[in-house]
């Protein structure tokens, strides 16, 4: 099946400063889901985006899908050490398993 | 509402050995999910149950490990004999609804496996 691509793989940012990790597709996407996992967690759901265009915000994340339904973004505003972790991007196969990105892994210094 | 529960935790076996895992799904969810996390990569599905049946094990290596869900509730994982490529974390899912669907999938803790 298409993957979905990920970038950065490595972000560090001091807190207070912004985040945001990209995940691209090279065909069109019908939904794409984000996860959050902590370090030595277990993947957690986050949101799930289906509408071109589409932007949900839960407190400081925002989310959005591409006009196109080929790439999403997340960005985290003023990160806290709570938002360190690895957030994944994946995309709904047609049985409903999921196809993850690789990652991006968050560090964020006090 | 219980999570989805997994055990062990951890196991360390060394090469050849065999090993099972366990996964109980969240009650009355019918999609079971296996996935394989290596190191720094995302997870990969091994297996994917709907009920006792299986939906997709396209990429399962099943010259050495098989999974089973035989009342359709909770479900095992073997492996053998292992090969130290298949040190990983490894995670089981369950969704509400039938396959396809675009339903949350909820993860397990997971088995952590190093093989020596």
């Amino acid at each position: 099946g298409q993957q979905v691509m990920q970038i950065p793989q490595y972000q560090h940012v001091q807190e207070g400063e912004d985040f945001t990790t990209y995940c691209n597709s090279s065909t069109t996407l019908s939904n794409i889901q984000w996860y959050k996992q902590r370090p030595g967690g277990h993947p957690v759901f986050l949101i799930q985006l289906v509408k071109s265009g589409e932007v949900k915000k839960q407190k400081r994340l925002t989310f959005q899908f591409g006009e196109a339904k080929k790439n999403s973004s997340l960005h985290i505003t003023a990160t806290q050490t709570t938002d360190v972790g690895t957030y994944f991007c994946a995309r709904v196969g047609n049985t409903g398993k999921l196809i993850f990105g690789q990652g991006t892994t968050l560090q964020v210094k006090p | 509402e219980a999570g989805v529960a997994q055990s062990p935790r951890y196991k360390i076996i060394e090469k050849r050995q065999s090993v099972a895992f366990w996964c109980n799904p969240i009650s009355g969810h019918a999609t079971l999910y296996w996935y394989q996390q290596i190191l720094g990569q995302g997870p990969k599905l091994l297996i994917q149950f709907q009920n006792n049946g299986v939906v997709d094990d396209s990429q399962l290596p099943k010259d050495r490990f098989s999974a089973e869900r035989l009342k359709g509730v909770d479900s095992t994982l073997k492996i053998q004999p292992a090969k130290l490529e298949d040190s990983a974390v490894y995670l089981c899912a369950s969704s509400l609804m039938t396959s396809g669907s675009q339903e949350t999938q909820y993860f397990g803790p997971g088995t952590r496996l190093l093989v020596l």
